[in-house]
């Protein structure tokens, strides 16, 4: 499973656009990049998926350059209520032996301010 | 939209006591998981499970831990004799392959809080 890094901490304020990239150097041909959302007490959940170029769904877009080796989550317009941590993972689900195993990192926690 | 169950939300009990944690995974999924988080730490991998047998498991995951799918719902998680240490939130998790161009998304319950006393 490929590392991934990815900022401890972010601040923004209503309203703002917020960022959040995510380093995978090491991403293998197969790899999925994939982001979780997490509120305090709650199970992780899924946000967006991509493999490649751009991705859009109601909730973030997430970018991804040709060489695949980072992706960017982008959050529109944040409110108080997408103060939660974010996760960027990396691999390629069932197949090949792999068992769909999720390696957490500690994640981005986003903190946006009023 | 369907979702993953786990009950209870909160489970006390006392040092070597015997718990089950239950949950319902999404009807037509085939892959379970469970994963579990100690306060302010990261989510852990503890057992994948397909095809009613333990695919892979972690350290964590040691023989103090077993899963059971009982019957076609159900997707348990037993901690024999617990253990200070395994208070934490224990989350499970349920996906199914879809195939390319999609990879496989992991579907999470609320969880259980279990404090061991």
């Amino acid at each position: 499973l490929a590392k991934t890094t990815q900022p401890i901490s972010m601040d923004s304020y209503e309203g703002q656009e917020v960022n959040i990239t995510c380093s995978h150097n090491n991403i293998a041909t197969n790899d999925y990049i994939t982001w979780y959302q997490q509120f305090p007490s709650q199970g992780p959940r899924f946000i967006i998926q991509g493999y490649k170029t751009k991705v859009t769904n109601e909730v973030a877009s997430l970018f991804i350059p040709a060489d695949r080796k980072s992706s960017t989550l982008s959050l529109p317009r944040v409110s108080l209520s997408d103060t939660a941590v974010y996760y960027c993972l990396v691999g390629e689900g069932h197949g090949s032996g792999n068992t769909g195993k999720l390696i957490f990192g500690q994640g981005t926690t986003l903190q946006v301010k009023p | 939209e369907p979702e993953v169950t786990q009950t209870p939300s909160h489970q006390v009990t006392q040092m070597g006591q015997e718990v089950i944690l239950r949950c319902v995974p999404i009807s037509n999924h085939l892959y379970f998981y469970w994963y579990r988080q100690i306060l302010g730490q990261k989510v852990e991998f503890l057992v994948s499970f397909y095809n009613n047998e333990i695919s892979e498991k972690s350290e964590i995951f040691d023989d103090q831990f077993s899963v059971e799918r009982p019957d076609g719902s159900n997707f348990t998680l037993k901690i024999r004799s617990t253990k200070l240490e395994d208070s934490a939130m224990y989350f499970c998790a349920s996906s199914d392959t879809i195939g390319p161009p999609f990879g496989d998304i992991q579907y999470f319950g609320a969880g259980t809080r279990l404090s061991v006393l």
